[in-house]
């Protein structure tokens, strides 16, 4: 059981380019979620998912593209980077709204 | 939109000593709030999740307290250890969107030996 899972760990992108984080899990979670954690900022909800084909927007959005085709599966797509998209993203479960969310390690994105 | 305080931003402790982080929130209609502990250069791990129907929760030296009528919510570490060092997270929902988490900056804790 590895709980949540994410790739790539580290990436350095150039500004314009695109790329898709995965997020995958293995609990039979019904929502998933991606963040963003940046210093004196803290952790942002960028897009959510609440089940199998469902997404839904966050407090930072834009930039971001998601996808929920798997139930196991959160994708998140930068169509293209910018530096301010420099930071390092988690991705999150849970069975429920109201039950534990569970953190993958996070992905650390470099954009130059 | 829940805000999410938390107060002490650093505290650093002799092994051994009780302390409590203090987590505030501004919109009390919550069903839950959850206790994370993230160390340098990982992820978050779930310490404690106390559901609005209850005052306190705990887990091993870890005693978690909610007051939603205050806007309040503490944790209490006893015995600390070195290992203890991390920051420490809370986490409010935002009753309205029902799905979403607003985290505050966190605690950074340190325990030293």
């Amino acid at each position: 059981n590895a709980g949540v899972t994410q790739t790539p760990k580290f990436r350095v992108l150039k500004t314009g380019q695109s790329m898709t984080l995965l997020c995958a899990q293995d609990m039979n979670h019904e929502y998933m979620y991606w963040y963003r954690q940046d210093p004196g900022m803290g952790l942002r909800l960028i897009h959510y998912s609440v089940g199998e084909g469902t997404t839904a927007k966050g407090e930072v959005p834009d930039g971001y593209n998601v996808s929920r085709l798997k139930k196991q599966n959160f994708l998140l797509g930068l169509e293209s980077a910018a530096p301010s998209q420099t930071s390092v993203y988690f991705c999150a479960s849970s069975q429920t709204r109201a039950r534990t969310q569970y953190f993958g390690p996070g992905t650390r994105l470099l954009v130059l | 939109k829940q805000e999410v305080t938390q107060i002490p931003a650093a505290l650093s402790v002799p092994e051994g000593e009780n302390l409590v982080l203090n987590c505030s929130f501004t919109d009390s209609a919550i069903y839950n709030l959850q206790w994370f502990r993230q160390d340098p250069g990982k992820g978050l791990t779930s310490l404690l999740l106390i559901q609005s129907s209850q005052r306190e929760q705990t887990s091993g030296r870890l005693n978690a307290s909610l007051d939603k009528s205050s806007g309040r919510s503490t944790l209490y570490i006893a015995a600390s250890q070195p290992g203890d060092s991390a920051t420490y997270l809370c986490a409010a929902p935002e009753e309205t969107s029902g799905s979403r988490l607003t985290f505050g900056e966190g605690t950074q804790l340190t325990v030293n030996p």
